[in-house]
């Protein structure tokens, strides 16, 4: 039973151009969103993250947009660059229930020269 | 600080053995997540301790696996006897409640393959 889904392994992302990475989640009660990235044998590392009474978070060239109506969330990536490339994990969480951070599958970014 | 510290890197052994892994979380942490990833299940929470004490172990597989955290700067996820399916990469993370909401600080994970 998937809480957190990652519906694309992969995406290829010319470079310099947006990245959109998409999350859909079904538990009512996440009120705590975070990206977290990871480049091959090393661990995640924590990018963004958005609280439920947000819709929008910006850090740079990372945005992360909350739609929770549809309980979706996008990560933008603008513009994308080379080290970029990576694989990119949606997690959620219910900080009111407990400290548990639910993990998507994730989906690898490829930026293309 | 040198961030979360896991061994070994890289684990080979043969099925029905024991394992152990290692992990040392960054100082002044209070919780410690172990995890697993597969290319089936992505990243999965096995166990997680707060202040050394296991608070949800819902994710452990079976039996065969066991996780303590004798102190605050220690902790091991043992597995015995070890089966192929348990081929898989193991991530330690450790968080403190202060900091912006479960940003947790990944170790770089050890591979573990069971022939």
């Amino acid at each position: 039973d998937q809480q957190v889904k990652q519906n694309s392994p992969s995406l290829s992302v010319q470079e310099g151009r947006i990245s959109i990475l998409n999350c859909d989640y079904t538990n009512s009660m996440f009120d705590y969103f975070l990206w977290y990235k990871k480049y091959p044998a090393e661990g995640p590392t924590f990018l963004i993250s958005i609280s439920s009474i947000k819709d929008k978070n910006e850090d740079g060239r990372f945005t992360v947009f909350l739609n929770k109506s549809a309980k979706h969330l996008s990560l933008h990536i603008v513009p994308s660059q080379p080290g970029d490339s990576a694989v990119y994990f949606c997690a959620a969480s219910a900080t009111d229930r407990d400290d548990k951070i639910i993990f998507g599958k994730g989906t690898r970014l490829h930026i293309l020269p | 600080d040198a961030g979360v510290i896991q061994s070994p890197r890289h684990e080979v052994t043969e099925m029905g053995q024991e394992v152990t892994l290692r992990c040392k979380p960054i100082s002044g942490h209070d919780y410690l997540f172990w995890y697993r990833q597969t290319m089936m299940r992505g990243l999965e929470l096995l166990i997680y301790f707060n202040n050394n004490v296991p608070i949800d172990d819902s994710g452990m597989p079976e039996d065969r696996f066991s996780a303590k955290m004798p102190n605050a700067s220690f902790s091991t996820l043992k597995i015995q006897p070890s089966e192929p399916r348990d081929s898989a990469v193991y991530f330690c993370a450790s968080s403190h409640r202060r900091l912006p909401y479960n940003e947790q600080f990944f170790g770089p994970g050890t591979r573990l393959t069971v022939l």
